[in-house]
């Protein structure tokens, strides 16, 4: 498989549980955030996404949060299934067109 | 079926030779982007190009070079200035305005012998 993903932060969790995903952004001007899953040797798939009008958006089994007073954005999945594991990282649009990701985590999701 | 490819999966380059990646969207994108990832890094932006026939430097556009010659496609070649183009190519494609989600595409692994 790929070999990105070394050394990132894992998050391990039962079935069923709920995980809860971090992520530190770096621009306070930024006015768009990106969750998305990347699985070894594919490319990145969008998640989900909020404005920074927002604090809190929910789709199917993810809600994201938002904290603009700590640039903190977090990634929530309900009832974790063993097909959500995988890297994920958040992005931020600090500009037209350009965003900054983060590094990423690693889910791993335990039967 | 709409989507962005890349060609090929996997590519394999002599040191000293130049090698171009494919990216082709059929989702009438205006924007489309090349972003290099490697392990344990945030995605890094190479180049965009926000319209037919224009393309904008990125962070790490150093030994890349890119076209923009028809909307649906944005080949990239990896030059052999480029001193360690061993990684994981993504292409992404957006539309033009605020807040539009970037698509991805599967990606392509070049590695220098």
């Amino acid at each position: 498989g790929e070999s990105v993903g070394l050394h990132l932060p894992t998050l391990s969790v039962q079935e069923g549980d709920n995980s809860i995903i971090n992520c530190a952004y770096s621009n306070s001007a930024s006015d768009y955030f990106i969750w998305y899953k990347q699985e070894s040797g594919k490319g990145p798939q969008f998640i989900i996404d909020i404005r920074s009008n927002m604090d809190k958006r929910q789709g199917q089994r993810v809600t994201v949060l938002l904290n603009k007073t700590v640039k903190h954005l977090s990634l929530q999945i309900a009832a974790t299934q063993p097909g959500d594991s995988a890297v994920y990282f958040c992005a931020e649009r600090s500009g037209t067109y350009k965003y900054i990701f983060g590094t990423g985590t690693r889910l791993k999701v335990l039967a | 079926d709409g989507g962005i490819t890349q060609s090929p999966k996997y590519l394999f380059r002599k040191e000293g030779q130049n090698v171009t990646l494919s990216c082709e969207q059929n989702l009438n994108h205006d924007a489309m982007y090349w972003y290099r990832q490697d392990p344990g890094q945030g995605l890094r932006l190479i180049y965009y190009s926000q319209i037919v026939n224009d393309f904008q430097k990125g962070d790490i556009a150093e030994g890349y070079s890119v076209s923009r010659e028809k909307k649906e496609s944005f080949p990239l070649t990896v030059t052999s200035a480029q001193k360690n183009p061993t990684a994981f190519y993504l292409c992404a494609s957006s539309k033009s305005g605020v807040g539009n989600e970037q698509f991805f595409g599967p990606g392509t692994r070049l590695t220098v012998l």
